[in-house]
C-alpha cells in the first residue's frame, strides 16, 4: 500500500525567503512522485514530477524537488518566495505504471508575507 | 483543447435529493478519474475508467454513488439520496496511458448538501 505524509499543514515565509515543503512517501514498489498546487476553488495544477529519471526535478514557477530513496522523501523547494506562491500544495504518489490513480497527502498551505 | 471541463462548478442541494455531475476529459485521453476532496484534506480516489470500462472503485464509493463513461468520452457521477457528509469538491482528471505519467485535473464541482 502506498501513502504520503506531508509534514506541516501550514508553512509561512516572507517574500524572498526560501520555501521548503516536506513530503515523505511509503511505497512497496518503485514510485512515481508528484507535486500539485491548488488555488482557492480551483483544480490541481502539476508543478513537477519524478518518474525514475533524474533525482533532482525542476518544475514550473521556479520550484524543484529532490527524490531521496534512502530517506523516502520528495521535498519541494523554491529559493525565493513570491506572493503569488501562496496556495495549497499537495504531494502525491502512484505506482510506476503510467496512469494509475494518485494517492495524495493532506496538503500544506503556504502563506507568503510581504 | 481547453483541458478537463467539469459542470456544474457549484451545486447546492437539499438532503435526500439526487445530483449528477459531468466531466469532459481532454480529447483522446483514455483514462478518466474521479476524486473527492473535503475541506482541509487532499483529494481521495473514488473510481477510474479505461475508455468506457470502469476498472477500479474505492471503498469510499458507496452504493449511493454511480459513475458512467458510456462512450469512452465524457463521464457522469451521480449521487443518490445525498447526505450532508457528501458535501465536498468532486474533481475529475484524465490522462493518456501509457504515454502520460501525470493526471490533468478539471476545476472541480463543489457540492453543498443542506
Amino acid at each position: 500500500a502506498q501513502s504520503v505524509t506531508q509534514l506541516g499543514s501550514h508553512v509561512s515565509v516572507s517574500e524572498g525567503a526560501l520555501v521548503l515543503l516536506r513530503c515523505n512517501y511509503s511505497s512497496s514498489v518503485p514510485p512515481y512522485l508528484f507535486w500539485y498546487v491548488q488555488y482557492p476553488n480551483q483544480g490541481l495544477q502539476l508543478l513537477l514530477k519524478y518518474t525514475s529519471a533524474a533525482t533532482l526535478v525542476k518544475g514550473i514557477n521556479g520550484f524543484e524537488a529532490e527524490f531521496k530513496k534512502s530517506e523516502t522523501s520528495f521535498h519541494l523547494t523554491k529559493p525565493s518566495a513570491h506572493m503569488s506562491d501562496a496556495a495549497e500544495y499537495f504531494c502525491a504518489v502512484s505506482d510506476q505504471e503510467a496512469g494509475t490513480a494518485l494517492i495524495f497527502g493532506k496538503g500544506t498551505t503556504l502563506s507568503v508575507s510581504s | 483543447d481547453t483541458g478537463v471541463s467539469q459542470d456544474p462548478r457549484h451545486k447546492i442541494t437539499k438532503r435526500g435529493q439526487n445530483v449528477t455531475f459531468r466531466c469532459d476529459p481532454i480529447s483522446e485521453h483514455n483514462r478518466l478519474y474521479w476524486y473527492r476532496q473535503t475541506l482541509g484534506q487532499g483529494p481521495e480516489f473514488l473510481t477510474y475508467f479505461q475508455n468506457e470500462a470502469q476498472l477500479e472503485k474505492s471503498r469510499l464509493l458507496s452504493d449511493r454513488f454511480s459513475a458512467e463513461r458510456p462512450k469512452g468520452s465524457f463521464s457522469t457521477l451521480e449521487i443518490q439520496r445525498t447526505e450532508q457528509g457528501d458535501s465536498a469538491m468532486y474533481l475529475c482528471a484524465s490522462t493518456l496511458a501509457p504515454l502520460n505519467t501525470e493526471a490533468f485535473f478539471g476545476q472541480g464541482t463543489r457540492l453543498t448538501v443542506v
